[in-house]
């Protein structure tokens, strides 16, 4: 399974945009990048996915490397409800693949 | 609202019993999963069934052991067998469908069930 690579943590200060990447340096030509994220005790909640070009939400944007090595999930402006622990993963569309590999992410604080 | 349910919220249970946890979904969902989730780790597979009366094994499924006889509901029962229960399990749903549609292959899961071993 193609895996990613997160950083351990972050910070930003509240209102301010955040930058949150992934590389994913061996990812396939089917695979989706997915982001979820994991709230304090609760369970991972969806936040955004694509395959190519870059995408957005209500809740982030999803910017795509050209070679799709790498991605970034962006908060335009984080608030402390955004606390949280950030996944990238990647989904094997071609294989029917079941299992999405969750990894330890990235933990952001935000800091009022 | 569409949802999945799992209780209970937290458990505890001896060593050498066995327990089962619940998980229901309203979402009309064909694949459901269970995951583990150990502190400070990430989530990793017990196991997932696409279809009724059918699943697989995921990558620790040692020591536990599921059901799916309605779209509905998958439990999941911790036995003796395993080594180290304690920990925050996940269940999950996803519908089936191209990953390029909105919504599909998006997992849904339930806010989680502690289970504690004394």
């Amino acid at each position: 399974d193609a895996k990613t690579t997160q950083p351990n943590s972050m910070e930003s200060n509240e209102e301010e945009p955040v930058h949150l990447p992934c590389n994913h340096s061996t990812i396939s030509g089917t695979d989706y990048i997915h982001w979820y994220r994991q709230l304090p005790s609760q369970g991972p909640e969806y936040v955004i996915h694509g395959l190519t070009s870059n995408v957005n939400n209500r809740m982030a944007s999803l910017a795509i490397a050209e070679d799709r090595k790498s991605s970034t999930l962006i908060l335009h402006r984080a608030t402390l409800r955004d606390a949280a622990v950030y996944y990238c993963i990647l989904r094997q569309e071609a294989t029917g693949a079941n299992n999405l590999f969750f990894g330890t992410g990235t933990r952001l604080t935000v800091i009022p | 609202d569409g949802g999945i349910t799992q209780s209970p919220k937290y458990l505890f249970r001896k060593e050498g019993q066995n327990v089962t946890l619940s998980c229901e979904q309203n979402l009309n969902h064909d694949a459901m999963y269970w995951y583990r989730q150990d502190p400070g780790q990430g989530l990793r597979l017990i196991y997932y069934s696409q279809i009724v009366n059918d699943f697989q094994k995921g990558d620790i499924a040692e020591g536990y052991s599921v059901s799916r006889e309605k779209k509905e509901s998958f439990p999941l029962t911790v036995t003796s067998a395993q080594k180290n229960p304690t920990a925050f399990y996940l269940c999950a749903s996803r519908r089936r469908g191209r990953g390029g549609s909105p919504g599909a292959n998006v997992l849904t899961f339930g806010a989680g069930s502690r289970l504690t071993v004394l």
